[in-house]
């Protein structure tokens, strides 16, 4: 079965950029039936959408970070990968990586529902001097 | 952005019991209504999707429904392993996808 693996630091500067990558394995990155995805958890607290990039390269970010953030996808490598830049403790959390289902909507045409369905085991990053 | 809430925060019931958790989204968002739980130290885990939708392999005890604004949780008859955080999730708009703030199921 597919499983998703976060990979990059877990201790990052201020101001500086976090860089965190998301192996998949089991299955093929290169399909059009998925959306691929970073979620972030606050310590202690719930969960915030970060973005999620497509096959092709299309890319949609939540407008709270669009500004510092940045997804990218390596289909030769069964890849995707996040940067976000000018980080602060603010950005301290466990992020994760996840799969979305794109499943079309029953008697709904050019409907889908998008639900994440495969998620990676977490990584902790503290942003810290 | 559209904001999820959920009632309650947290609620302590025993095993057997059957639970149900609210989830309301600020504007109808039709039945476009995930469901995740989580347990301490671990990954979110997709429950229900659709509103309604049981996810394969997630036991039957657990079912969802609701549409428009007003989503349910309900789990028919706890288990010991049902202890965990339960986040609603909307994918209506993408722009952005939103968290419920969750719900802890602890034990009584």
């Amino acid at each position: 079965q597919v499983q998703l693996q976060e990979s990059g630091p877990g201790l990052v500067k201020p101001s500086q950029t976090l860089s965190l990558t998301c192996t998949v394995s089991g299955g093929s990155i290169n399909s059009g039936s998925f959306f691929w995805t970073w979620i972030r958890q606050h310590p202690g607290k719930g969960l915030e959408w970060i973005g999620y990039i497509y096959y092709r390269g299309d890319t949609y970010y939540n407008p709270s970070l669009s500004s510092r953030v940045s997804i990218a996808i390596d289909t030769s490598k069964n890849q995707f990968s996040l940067k976000l830049t000018s980080v602060t403790a603010a950005d301290t959390a466990v992020y994760y990586c996840a799969r979305v289902r794109i499943t079309l909507v029953q008697g709904v045409p050019y409907s889908n529902y998008y639900y994440m369905d495969v998620w990676g085991k977490g990584t902790t990053v503290t942003v810290s001097s | 952005d559209i904001q999820m809430t959920q009632s309650p925060s947290s609620l302590s019931a025993s095993v057997g019991d059957r639970v149900t958790i609210t989830c309301r989204a600020s504007q109808s968002i039709t039945t476009y209504l995930n469901w995740y739980q989580q347990k301490p130290g671990k990954a979110p885990e997709l429950l229900i999707y659709g509103a309604s939708t049981l996810q394969s392999g997630v036991p039957s005890r657990f079912s969802g429904s609701g549409s428009g604004t007003d989503f349910t949780l309900t789990i028919s008859s706890l288990q010991p392993e049902d202890f965990a955080t339960y986040y609603c999730q909307q994918s209506y708009s993408t722009h952005p996808w939103t968290f419920g703030p969750g719900t802890k199921v602890e034990i009584k």
